[in-house]
């Protein structure tokens, strides 16, 4: 089974700052991608980055970056120089085949 | 502007009461998904629809029908309505089932029923 987990229901941050917010993931597969959306009070999912299995570099979109850990199944977003528009809740989220799955979800709020 | 379109946005529904949630896109996608996010439980997908004319059973279906019409649109039905059907639904979209491929979602619809 994949199962997707978010240990952290939430987190803060203060503004300017660098916070990283924590997935890990359980798969049988070799195959895979990995993903960051962003839901804002708005509710509109926005993908943030995605990260394929089998690239060993880190994926980066500016100021959001992944730490990818292919054998600990680890896969963090770490989000620099916070700004009050990155609150929101992010998900992360695994895809193999035709399924795709996803966390539970982190609130992350920033202090101005 | 491009992307994938819901409505309605909110709907308070009685219980045993039906209605229809739809969806359009216009990426030209070949896939769509219907899902349903609760608190504490990240999204779930409902029913999928691979490409025009398949459909095909996900997480959560029951309770649930699925319509693909066309290409562009994907509806969701609630025959009739449970209050633990009371839920913030999501579609998206994609260019196809591979896993390389990202969704695009809608707003999303707040249902609540009473």
């Amino acid at each position: 089974a994949q199962t997707v987990t978010q240990s952290q229901p939430e987190m803060s941050v203060q503004e300017a700052e660098t916070v990283t917010l924590s997935c890990t993931y359980d798969t049988s597969e070799s195959d895979y991608y990995l993903f960051w959306y962003k839901q804002p009070p708005s509710r509109q999912m926005i993908l943030v980055i995605r990260q394929e299995a089998y690239k060993q570099q880190n994926a980066t979109e500016n100021r959001f970056s992944v730490n990818f850990q292919k054998a600990a199944k680890s896969f963090s977003l770490k989000i620099s120089d916070s700004q009050l528009g990155d609150a929101a809740m992010y998900f992360c989220a695994y895809k193999a085949g035709n399924q795709f799955y996803f966390g539970t979800g982190t609130s992350l709020t920033v202090i101005p | 502007n491009a992307g994938v379109t819901q409505t309605p946005k909110f709907q308070v529904l009685k219980t045993g009461q039906s209605m229809t949630l739809q969806c359009a896109q216009d990426m030209n996608h070949n896939s769509m998904y219907w899902y349903r996010q609760d608190p504490g439980m990240g999204l779930r997908l409902i029913y999928y629809s691979a490409s025009e004319g398949t459909t095909d059973k996900g997480e959560v279906p029951n309770g649930y029908n699925v319509s693909r019409l066309n290409k562009r649109e994907f509806s969701l039905r609630l025959e009739s309505a449970a209050p633990s059907q009371t839920s913030v639904y999501f579609c998206a979209s994609s260019e196809g089932l591979s896993p390389n491929y990202g969704y695009t979602f809608g707003s999303g619809t707040r249902l609540t029923v009473v």
